[in-house]
């Protein structure tokens, strides 16, 4: 059963305009999210994160917003770069038992910003 | 330059023959990991590691192995690798591997075997 999910295989968005990745998730004992981007023949890199008592957290162009009672959350990008073309992949973090951690992702959403 | 080195970059070999992909880091972090990633299933860990002498199995671990005798290395080894076993690998590595910390991820070894 999947517990990231990213729905949308790949966006398409123009230069400029906003972008905006979804992500949802089932498991209510994740506690902590993350975004990383991935770019071709790269490894992923971090992006941005948000605490599960939090709702919005912002650095730069980069927006995480979350919605703990719809167990959502998106990644708005303003304004969108040719750039920020990559793979963008949502994590989920959860205490998996002492003092371990469990990450969990998403399929990915391609994005491509068209100049 | 803080990094995750993983070799090699691309390896195609045969069913059954044994391989060692490397992973070191030069961060002194504490924890390690494998994940892979194929197409619609998105990334999948593999193991992962604490600390030295410290590994435990993620989401797919069957046809793997891991060691981790000293803390900047954490290779993955596939005993007798099987064509369901091409993918693209990530190794990756954080201080402590708790709730918040990001990971660092090395640039990727694909993997095809025939």
């Amino acid at each position: 059963d999947q517990q990231v999910k990213q729905n949308s295989p790949s966006l398409s968005v123009q230069e400029g305009r906003i972008s905006i990745l979804n992500c949802d998730y089932t498991n209510s004992m994740f506690d902590y999210f993350l975004w990383y981007k991935k770019y071709p023949a790269e490894g992923p890199t971090f992006l941005i994160s948000i605490s599960s008592i939090k709702d919005k957290n912002e650095d730069g162009r980069f927006t995480v917003f979350l919605n703990k009672s719809a167990k959502h959350l998106s990644l708005h990008i303003v304004p969108s770069q040719p750039g920020d073309s990559a793979v963008y992949f949502c994590a989920a973090s959860e205490r998996s038992g002492g003092s371990n951690y469990k990450l969990t992702f998403g399929k990915g959403t391609l994005l491509t910003v068209n100049p | 330059e803080a990094q995750v080195t993983q070799n090699p970059r691309y390896l195609i070999t045969v069913t059954g023959k044994k391989l060692t992909v490397t992973c070191s880091q030069n961060m002194n972090h504490e924890y390690m990991s494998w994940y892979r990633q194929d197409p619609g299933l998105g990334l999948r860990q593999i193991y992962y590691s604490m600390n030295v002498e410290v590994t435990d199995k993620g989401d797919v671990p069957e046809g793997y192995k891991v060691s981790r005798k000293e803390k900047r290395n954490f290779p993955l080894i596939l005993e007798s690798p099987s064509p369901n076993q091409t993918s693209l690998y990530f190794c990756a590595s954080s201080w402590s591997g708790t709730l918040a910390e990001k990971l660092f991820f090395g640039s990727g070894t694909q993997l095809s075997v025939l």
